[in-house]
């Protein structure tokens, strides 16, 4: 029973592409993230969701576009695919923000 | 905006030892503050949430102390084992709804 969920969990793909990677939890939870954790390992916040409302949109580049379609699933779709953007991408969710955040196994992106 | 440091870097202890991991943050208006461990190639597991009005929380073998005031928290680890090897990272939530995460301290027990 895994709590959130991503797909997929590898993504190998070529510089120019468009891509999505899909998020799911089933915590009944209000709130949803993304986060971008680069070669140094370092975690960044992307996105924030409540209630399928965007809350949060850090300085991410316009061809990163989220996607909520209820309130269990926050989608993550790059358009134009850079070097840059590899890295690994996870989805996180909490009952409301500022509660504890639960984290996705995450997507391994790698763009050729 | 907030910036969250967390030291030492890396840390390699023998089993059984106690141990602490430090956490500072730079703007003491935080909501709550968050642990988390990080097994390579995995995702994040929550350890302990430490709301703003606390100044400890406990789990198991792991207490987590809050000073808002000097922008400190630590993370105290008890009798450690070989399994307690991972990334441990200490996550702040400002204002702004977000989690701001240090760098993480990589911590390796040897038995």
């Amino acid at each position: 029973d895994t709590a959130v969920s991503q797909t997929p969990k590898y993504l190998v793909t070529q510089m120019g592409n468009d891509k999505s990677i899909k998020c799911e939890q089933n915590l009944g939870h209000d709130t949803m993230y993304w986060y971008k954790q680069d070669s140094k390992k370092f975690l960044k916040i992307m996105f924030s969701y409540n209630n399928k409302e965007l809350i949060i949109n850090e300085t991410v580049p316009n061809r990163f576009s989220p996607k909520s379609p209820d309130k269990a699933h926050l989608n993550l779709h790059i358009n134009s695919l850079e070097l840059g953007d590899s890295a690994v991408y996870f989805c996180a969710s909490s009952q409301a923000h500022g509660e504890t955040q639960y984290f996705g196994p995450g997507t391994r992106l790698l763009v050729l | 905006k907030q910036e969250v440091t967390q030291i030492p870097a890396a840390l390699s202890v023998p089993e059984g030892e106690n141990l602490v991991l430090n956490c500072s943050f730079t703007d003491s208006a935080i909501y709550n503050l968050q642990w988390f461990r990080q097994d390579p190639g995995k995702g994040l597991t929550s350890l302990l949430l430490i709301q703003s009005s606390q100044r400890e929380q406990t789990s198991g073998r792991l207490n987590a102390s809050l000073d808002k005031s000097s922008g400190r928290s630590t993370l105290y680890i008890a009798a450690s084992q070989p399994g307690d090897s991972a990334t441990y990272l200490c996550a702040v939530y400002d204002s702004g709804y977000a989690l701001n995460f240090g760098k993480g301290t990589s911590l390796l027990v040897t038995p």
